[in-house]
């Protein structure tokens, strides 16, 4: 099962920056926080994976809390194209090929 | 550059009948995991290879499932004797090696396998 908790849906406006949450209380030292987004009818995409550095790329901002228990992906100008489900996932040190999927974030951008 | 490929995108068969996915995974890419998303749920993780072999086979759901990957590139997913439970959105990753922490998978875009 995911080690993650997310919410199950949010919304933001069009050219705001989306923040999204997630919890991983019982993360270990080695583990690494990623972030996938899937858009309807495609595969599941990368964003962006962090350890305990704060991360940023072309897409997103990874933000993760010094205890680690819990981070933030931010979108910084969202677009009507970044309508999707977002996942927060561990990757397990034990079973590290896998990736575990939970639930999600339904995010909405909202013209 | 291009990513992973899939084929077909989509295929529709009668209970019973065997059927192939196939998988491209990126150039250079040494590990390659199939995962299968059904209506409404999540993504489950089927098997793992690290080059031709699968360290992890744990996902496979019953023994009518198979994979094989050969010459370290391309994977066929094969289930014999198709349910309409197996009626799926079956999906391909391939990462640089997957016995590093800190390799993302990326994915294809699927095949949509609807079982009559």
């Amino acid at each position: 099962d995911a080690k993650t908790t997310q919410p199950t849906s949010m919304d933001c406006a069009e050219g705001r920056a989306a923040n999204l949450p997630c919890n991983h209380s019982t993360i270990s030292g080695n583990e690494y926080v990623y972030w996938y987004r899937q858009i309807h009818s495609q595969g599941p995409q990368y964003i962006i994976h962090g350890l305990k550095n704060n991360e940023t790329n072309e897409m997103a901002s990874l933000i993760i809390t010094e205890d680690r228990k819990s981070s933030t992906l931010i979108l910084p100008h969202a677009t009507l194209r970044d309508t999707a489900v977002y996942y927060c996932i561990v990757r397990y040190v034990q079973g590290a090929q896998k990736l575990v999927f939970g639930q999600g974030t339904r995010l909405t951008i909202n013209p | 550059g291009a990513g992973v490929s899939q084929s077909p995108s989509n295929k529709v068969t009668e209970k019973g009948k065997d059927v192939e996915l196939r998988c491209d995974p990126i150039s250079g890419h040494t590990a390659l995991y199939w995962y299968r998303q059904s209506l409404g749920q999540g993504l489950e993780f089927l098997i793992y290879f690290q080059g031709n072999s699968a360290p992890d086979k744990s996902g496979l759901p019953s023994d009518r499932f198979s994979a094989e990957r050969t010459g370290g590139s391309v994977s066929t997913l094969t289930i014999q004797r198709t349910q309409q439970e197996d009626s799926a959105v079956y999906l391909c990753a391939s990462s640089l090696d997957g016995r590093a922490y800190n390799q993302p998978q990326h994915f294809g875009d699927g095949t949509r396998l609807s079982i009559l």
